[in-house]
């Protein structure tokens, strides 16, 4: 079954900590990796794609990177800012562009 | 380059009523899809059209729900008659080939009461 989990569900930071969200899919075959951040009553925002080949991107204080053999990805969040906080989603894409599987979502909260 | 256009940004409705949303894509996306998100979920794609003609709608509850895309570039969702479970954000998407980088609008929050 194609399916995408994230974790953690939730997370609180501190101003100016890093921090780094999972992803694991079961998505087959796979096609890219794309994670977006949705801030609260807004529609999602791209922030990085990966294909089978890319081990890791960077978009700003943002990283991702892939394991295409574990089916793991991460997006690491350098120097936290209280604009982070918002939920980020991990979407998998598998062959055709309607296939698309969306995890749940993990919700960042940044604190002063 | 503009972005994917939602209307209205909020709606409250009572239930049995109707309600139509409408989406404005990015300029020449001939792909453009609608996805329903409720609180706390992923979002769910309800129907995909590729320039005026439907792609895919296999998720899309046909008893209430509706979708147009005459003209290949806005379309509207209508749901009639709307039920409490409709609650969600709406969200409309663009992208200008299949399997190309998708761009969101800001969505519309439908609330049923």
């Amino acid at each position: 079954k194609n399916q995408v989990e994230q974790s953690p569900q939730s997370l609180i930071i501190l101003e100016g900590k890093n921090c780094t969200l999972q992803c694991n899919y079961t998505v087959s075959p796979f096609s890219n990796l794309r994670w977006y951040k949705q801030d609260t009553g807004r529609g999602p925002v791209s922030l990085t794609i990966m294909t089978f080949s890319e081990n890791t991107k960077s978009n700003g204080r943002y990283t991702a990177t892939l394991d295409a053999d574990t089916k793991q990805s991460s997006l690491h969040i350098t120097a936290s800012q209280l604009s982070d906080s918002a939920s980020y989603i991990c979407v998998v894409s598998a062959g055709g562009a309607n296939n698309l599987f969306f995890g749940t979502g993990t919700r960042l909260t940044v604190i002063p | 380059e503009a972005g994917v256009a939602q209307s209205p940004r909020y709606k409250i409705i009572e239930k049995r009523q109707s309600v139509a949303f409408w989406c404005n894509p990015i300029s020449g996306h001939a792909t453009l899809y609608w996805y329903q998100q409720i609180l706390g979920q992923g979002p769910k794609l309800l129907i995909q059209f590729q320039n005026n003609g439907v792609v895919d709608d296999s998720q899309l509850p046909k008893d209430r729900f509706s979708a147009e895309r005459l003209k290949g570039v806005d379309s509207t969702l209508k749901i009639q008659p709307a039920k409490l479970e409709d609650s969600a954000v709406y969200l409309c998407a663009s992208s200008a080939t299949l399997g190309g980088g998708y761009t969101f609008g800001s969505g519309t929050r439908l609330t049923v009461v």
